[in-house]
Protein backbone atom coordinates (compact mmCIF):
# COMPACT_ATOMS: atom_id res chain seq x y z
CA UNK A 1 0.00 0.00 0.00
CA UNK A 2 1.02 3.52 -0.94
CA UNK A 3 0.65 6.44 1.82
CA UNK A 4 2.06 9.90 2.74
CA UNK A 5 2.01 11.65 5.53
CA UNK A 6 2.48 15.19 6.37
CA UNK A 7 3.35 15.57 9.87
CA UNK A 8 2.42 19.15 10.24
CA UNK A 9 -0.95 20.81 8.81
CA UNK A 10 0.20 24.46 9.96
CA UNK A 11 4.07 25.84 9.77
CA UNK A 12 4.88 28.95 10.70
CA UNK A 13 8.26 30.56 10.90
CA UNK A 14 9.82 34.50 10.61
CA UNK A 15 11.30 36.01 7.34
CA UNK A 16 14.86 34.48 7.02
CA UNK A 17 14.89 31.49 9.45
CA UNK A 18 14.81 28.15 8.17
CA UNK A 19 12.05 26.08 6.40
CA UNK A 20 11.33 22.24 7.29
CA UNK A 21 8.11 21.16 6.26
CA UNK A 22 7.97 17.11 7.03
CA UNK A 23 7.27 14.14 4.80
CA UNK A 24 6.73 10.81 5.50
CA UNK A 25 6.01 8.02 3.16
CA UNK A 26 4.94 4.46 2.82
CA UNK A 27 5.51 2.21 -0.42
CA UNK A 28 5.65 -1.04 -1.75
CA UNK A 29 7.61 0.03 -4.66
CA UNK A 30 10.72 2.25 -5.06
CA UNK A 31 8.51 5.04 -5.37
CA UNK A 32 9.45 8.82 -6.49
CA UNK A 33 8.86 11.60 -4.31
CA UNK A 34 8.01 14.75 -5.24
CA UNK A 35 6.97 18.36 -3.71
CA UNK A 36 4.46 20.75 -5.11
CA UNK A 37 3.55 24.58 -3.89
CA UNK A 38 0.06 26.28 -4.03
CA UNK A 39 -0.29 29.80 -4.08
CA UNK A 40 -3.42 30.87 -3.18
CA UNK A 41 -5.91 30.87 -6.23
CA UNK A 42 -3.25 28.61 -8.09
CA UNK A 43 -2.72 25.58 -9.49
CA UNK A 44 -0.06 23.15 -8.67
CA UNK A 45 3.92 23.46 -9.23
CA UNK A 46 6.50 21.40 -9.32
CA UNK A 47 9.09 22.44 -6.75
CA UNK A 48 11.35 19.14 -6.76
CA UNK A 49 11.09 15.28 -7.28
CA UNK A 50 13.69 12.05 -6.41
CA UNK A 51 13.74 9.28 -9.04
CA UNK A 52 16.44 7.26 -7.54
CA UNK A 53 19.47 9.60 -8.42
CA UNK A 54 21.26 11.40 -5.98
CA UNK A 55 19.30 11.44 -2.62
CA UNK A 56 19.72 14.98 -1.93
CA UNK A 57 17.72 17.10 -4.57
CA UNK A 58 17.76 20.95 -5.21
CA UNK A 59 14.47 22.49 -6.54
CA UNK A 60 13.81 25.83 -7.67
CA UNK A 61 13.40 28.69 -5.29
CA UNK A 62 16.17 27.62 -3.19
CA UNK A 63 14.17 24.34 -1.55
CA UNK A 64 16.02 21.19 -1.20
CA UNK A 65 14.70 17.55 -0.28
CA UNK A 66 16.47 14.61 0.97
CA UNK A 67 15.39 11.40 0.44
CA UNK A 68 16.23 8.89 3.67
CA UNK A 69 14.88 5.83 2.76
CA UNK A 70 16.04 4.52 6.35
CA UNK A 71 13.88 6.49 7.92
CA UNK A 72 10.97 6.66 5.20
CA UNK A 73 11.27 10.22 4.77
CA UNK A 74 11.40 13.11 2.23
CA UNK A 75 11.89 16.38 4.20
CA UNK A 76 11.53 19.59 2.45
CA UNK A 77 14.06 22.33 3.91
CA UNK A 78 15.17 25.68 2.91
CA UNK A 79 17.71 27.76 4.64
CA UNK A 80 16.10 31.35 4.74
CA UNK A 81 12.36 31.98 4.36
CA UNK A 82 11.14 34.73 1.78
CA UNK A 83 7.33 35.93 2.28
CA UNK A 84 6.54 34.76 -1.19
CA UNK A 85 6.84 31.21 0.24
CA UNK A 86 3.69 31.67 2.39
CA UNK A 87 2.06 29.29 0.38
CA UNK A 88 -0.04 24.94 0.32
CA UNK A 89 2.91 22.38 -0.40
CA UNK A 90 2.01 18.77 -0.80
CA UNK A 91 3.95 15.84 -0.51
CA UNK A 92 3.44 13.22 -3.39
CA UNK A 93 4.24 9.91 -3.49
CA UNK A 94 4.54 7.80 -6.67
CA UNK A 95 4.82 4.00 -7.19
CA UNK A 96 5.89 2.66 -10.83
CA UNK A 97 3.81 0.28 -10.78
CA UNK A 98 3.18 -2.73 -14.10
CA UNK A 99 -0.08 -0.41 -14.77
CA UNK A 100 1.83 2.69 -15.19
CA UNK A 101 2.03 5.93 -12.05
CA UNK A 102 0.12 6.33 -9.87
CA UNK A 103 0.21 9.57 -7.51
CA UNK A 104 -0.75 9.44 -4.06
CA UNK A 105 -0.61 13.34 -2.13
CA UNK A 106 -0.19 13.96 1.31
CA UNK A 107 -3.30 15.98 3.06
CA UNK A 108 -0.92 19.59 3.03
CA UNK A 109 1.08 21.40 5.11
CA UNK A 110 0.33 25.74 5.14
CA UNK A 111 3.34 27.78 5.32
CA UNK A 112 3.11 31.39 7.20
CA UNK A 113 5.90 33.52 6.86
CA UNK A 114 5.83 36.15 9.32
CA UNK A 115 7.68 39.81 8.12
CA UNK B 1 6.03 25.86 -23.70
CA UNK B 2 2.99 26.41 -23.07
CA UNK B 3 1.37 24.50 -19.54
CA UNK B 4 -1.71 22.51 -19.01
CA UNK B 5 -5.17 24.83 -20.06
CA UNK B 6 -7.95 24.92 -17.95
CA UNK B 7 -11.38 26.94 -18.23
CA UNK B 8 -13.46 28.46 -17.11
CA UNK B 9 -11.53 29.00 -14.41
CA UNK B 10 -14.45 30.23 -12.16
CA UNK B 11 -17.80 28.97 -12.02
CA UNK B 12 -20.90 29.70 -10.14
CA UNK B 13 -23.78 27.32 -10.65
CA UNK B 14 -27.06 26.30 -8.66
CA UNK B 15 -27.52 22.75 -6.85
CA UNK B 16 -28.95 20.32 -9.27
CA UNK B 17 -27.80 22.21 -12.67
CA UNK B 18 -24.88 20.83 -14.77
CA UNK B 19 -21.80 21.95 -15.32
CA UNK B 20 -18.61 21.43 -17.79
CA UNK B 21 -14.96 21.61 -17.28
CA UNK B 22 -12.24 21.34 -20.37
CA UNK B 23 -8.66 20.45 -20.34
CA UNK B 24 -6.33 20.80 -22.54
CA UNK B 25 -2.40 18.86 -21.87
CA UNK B 26 1.15 20.14 -22.62
CA UNK B 27 0.97 18.93 -26.29
CA UNK B 28 2.67 15.49 -26.48
CA UNK B 29 1.22 14.48 -23.18
CA UNK B 30 -0.32 10.91 -23.53
CA UNK B 31 -1.79 11.03 -19.82
CA UNK B 32 -4.46 13.68 -18.18
CA UNK B 33 -5.66 12.95 -15.23
CA UNK B 34 -9.15 15.10 -13.37
CA UNK B 35 -8.56 15.52 -9.86
CA UNK B 36 -10.53 17.31 -7.22
CA UNK B 37 -9.12 19.62 -4.04
CA UNK B 38 -11.86 20.18 -1.30
CA UNK B 39 -10.86 23.70 0.71
CA UNK B 40 -8.31 22.33 3.06
CA UNK B 41 -7.48 18.84 1.52
CA UNK B 42 -5.11 17.82 -0.92
CA UNK B 43 -6.20 16.55 -4.24
CA UNK B 44 -8.13 13.61 -4.97
CA UNK B 45 -7.83 11.90 -8.21
CA UNK B 46 -11.22 11.70 -9.76
CA UNK B 47 -10.16 9.90 -13.80
CA UNK B 48 -6.43 9.27 -15.14
CA UNK B 49 -6.27 8.85 -19.30
CA UNK B 50 -3.75 7.06 -21.19
CA UNK B 51 -4.50 8.64 -24.41
CA UNK B 52 -8.29 7.99 -25.05
CA UNK B 53 -8.61 5.37 -22.73
CA UNK B 54 -9.45 5.28 -18.85
CA UNK B 55 -6.48 3.91 -16.67
CA UNK B 56 -8.50 4.63 -13.36
CA UNK B 57 -11.97 6.10 -12.56
CA UNK B 58 -12.33 4.40 -9.35
CA UNK B 59 -12.91 7.50 -7.46
CA UNK B 60 -15.61 9.17 -9.91
CA UNK B 61 -19.18 9.13 -8.61
CA UNK B 62 -20.29 7.80 -11.69
CA UNK B 63 -23.91 8.53 -11.28
CA UNK B 64 -23.41 12.38 -11.98
CA UNK B 65 -19.40 12.86 -12.87
CA UNK B 66 -18.42 11.56 -16.61
CA UNK B 67 -15.49 12.80 -18.25
CA UNK B 68 -14.13 12.18 -21.77
CA UNK B 69 -10.91 12.36 -23.93
CA UNK B 70 -12.21 11.02 -27.05
CA UNK B 71 -9.52 12.39 -29.55
CA UNK B 72 -6.93 11.50 -27.10
CA UNK B 73 -5.86 15.29 -26.56
CA UNK B 74 -8.12 17.39 -24.78
CA UNK B 75 -10.59 16.26 -21.80
CA UNK B 76 -14.16 17.47 -20.16
CA UNK B 77 -15.64 16.57 -17.37
CA UNK B 78 -18.93 17.35 -16.59
CA UNK B 79 -21.11 17.12 -13.06
CA UNK B 80 -24.54 16.37 -13.92
CA UNK B 81 -26.70 16.80 -11.72
CA UNK B 82 -24.06 19.36 -8.97
CA UNK B 83 -24.35 18.87 -5.19
CA UNK B 84 -23.42 21.79 -2.28
CA UNK B 85 -20.57 18.78 -1.91
CA UNK B 86 -19.31 19.49 -5.37
CA UNK B 87 -17.62 22.55 -4.81
CA UNK B 88 -14.20 22.34 -4.90
CA UNK B 89 -11.54 23.23 -7.58
CA UNK B 90 -10.97 21.01 -9.97
CA UNK B 91 -7.63 20.29 -11.08
CA UNK B 92 -6.23 19.14 -14.79
CA UNK B 93 -2.62 17.54 -14.76
CA UNK B 94 -0.62 15.74 -17.64
CA UNK B 95 2.71 14.10 -18.05
CA UNK B 96 4.12 12.12 -20.90
CA UNK B 97 2.41 8.66 -20.15
CA UNK B 98 5.83 6.76 -21.56
CA UNK B 99 5.11 3.32 -20.12
CA UNK B 100 7.95 2.20 -17.48
CA UNK B 101 9.35 5.28 -16.93
CA UNK B 102 8.41 7.32 -13.89
CA UNK B 103 6.24 10.43 -14.73
CA UNK B 104 6.10 13.87 -13.48
CA UNK B 105 2.64 15.30 -13.15
CA UNK B 106 1.82 19.01 -14.59
CA UNK B 107 -1.06 21.24 -13.36
CA UNK B 108 -3.51 23.56 -14.87
CA UNK B 109 -4.60 26.79 -12.93
CA UNK B 110 -7.86 24.45 -11.75
CA UNK B 111 -11.61 25.54 -12.24
CA UNK B 112 -13.05 26.64 -8.77
CA UNK B 113 -16.91 25.90 -9.00
CA UNK B 114 -19.37 27.01 -6.23
CA UNK B 115 -22.67 25.42 -6.13
CA UNK B 116 -25.15 26.99 -3.58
Amino acid sequence: AQSVTQLDSHVSVSEGTPVLLRCNYSSSYSPSLFWYVQHPNKGLQLLLKYTSAATLVKGINGFEAEFKKSETSFHLTKPSAHMSDAAEYFCVVSPLLDTGNQFYFGTGTSLTVIP
Amino acid sequence: EAGVAQSPRYKIIEKRQSVAFWCNPISGHATLYWYQQILGQGPKLLIQFQNNGVVDDSQLPKDRFSAERLKGVDSTLKIQPAKLEDSAVYLCASSLGVRGHQETQYFGPGTRLLVL
